[in-house]
């Protein structure tokens, strides 16, 4: 697709189950991010790749938090033993090139419950 | 650290008035600054850049110009629509680094 897809878009897991969620960013993108956002929240950086290299992970809140990007393509985010905090929307973005000034494309977002 | 802090809302405004949301930051360098927009049901979009002082950016009859002096990058639009309804976020990314920072948004609601 022309755009970042992500999913699922929506998914609820009970407390201490596992979750996988998936990012395909746009095609040739170079830079691919996560960031959470809790309700009526920004953004918050969770980690970043540089192709499949993870380059940055200061973002992530817990050990529970775990990126991969092993192509350098598709990305998948895991939470193991999810807690009620963790209940956000994730955010999938890419951009074509490295660099501050640069585009970043957001996919719409996993919206995850826990219960 | 890097930090945004956006003008809190809801915000309410009839169409066509005049639109201003404030954002200002906290930044050690000279970083890259946006405002992204989200529309009901849809993904953040880019709306404006700039990424040096003194730089305006402008698309849609948004403005936004990067002042140094004050540390701002208020949002402008001279004539608001209903379509102009959603979330607005102010963001900077530092030169040489590759996130977003984002203030925590501003909900806009034009009514007819």
């Amino acid at each position: 697709g022309a755009g970042v897809s992500q999913s699922p878009r929506y998914k609820v897991a009970k407390r201490g189950q596992d979750v996988a969620l998936r990012c395909d960013p746009i095609s040739g993108h170079v830079s691919l991010f996560w960031y959470q956002q809790a309700l009526g929240q920004g953004p918050e950086f969770l980690t970043y790749f540089q192709n499949e290299a993870q380059l940055d992970k200061s973002g992530l809140p817990s050990d529970r938090f775990f990126a991969e990007r092993p192509e350098g393509s598709v990305s998948t985010l895991k939470i193991q033993r999810t807690q009620q905090e963790d209940s956000a929307v994730y955010l999938c973005a890419s951009s074509l090139r490295t660099g501050s000034g640069n585009t970043i494309y957001f996919g719409e977002g996993s919206w995850l419950t826990v219960v | 650290g890097d930090s945004v802090t956006q003008m809190e809302g809801p915000v309410t405004l009839s169409e066509e008035a005049f639109l201003t949301i404030n954002c200002t930051y906290t930044a050690t360098g000279y970083p890259s600054l946006f405002w992204y927009v989200q529309y009901p049901g849809e993904g953040l979009q880019l709306l404006l850049k700039a990424t040096k002082a003194d730089d305006k950016g402008s698309n849609k009859g948004f403005e936004a110009t990067y002042r140094k002096e004050t540390t701002s990058f208020h949002l402008e639009k001279g004539s608001v629509q209903v379509s102009d309804s959603a979330v607005y976020f102010c963001a900077l990314s530092e030169k040489g680094a590759q996130k977003l920072v984002f203030g925590q948004g501003t909900r806009l609601t034009i009514n007819p």
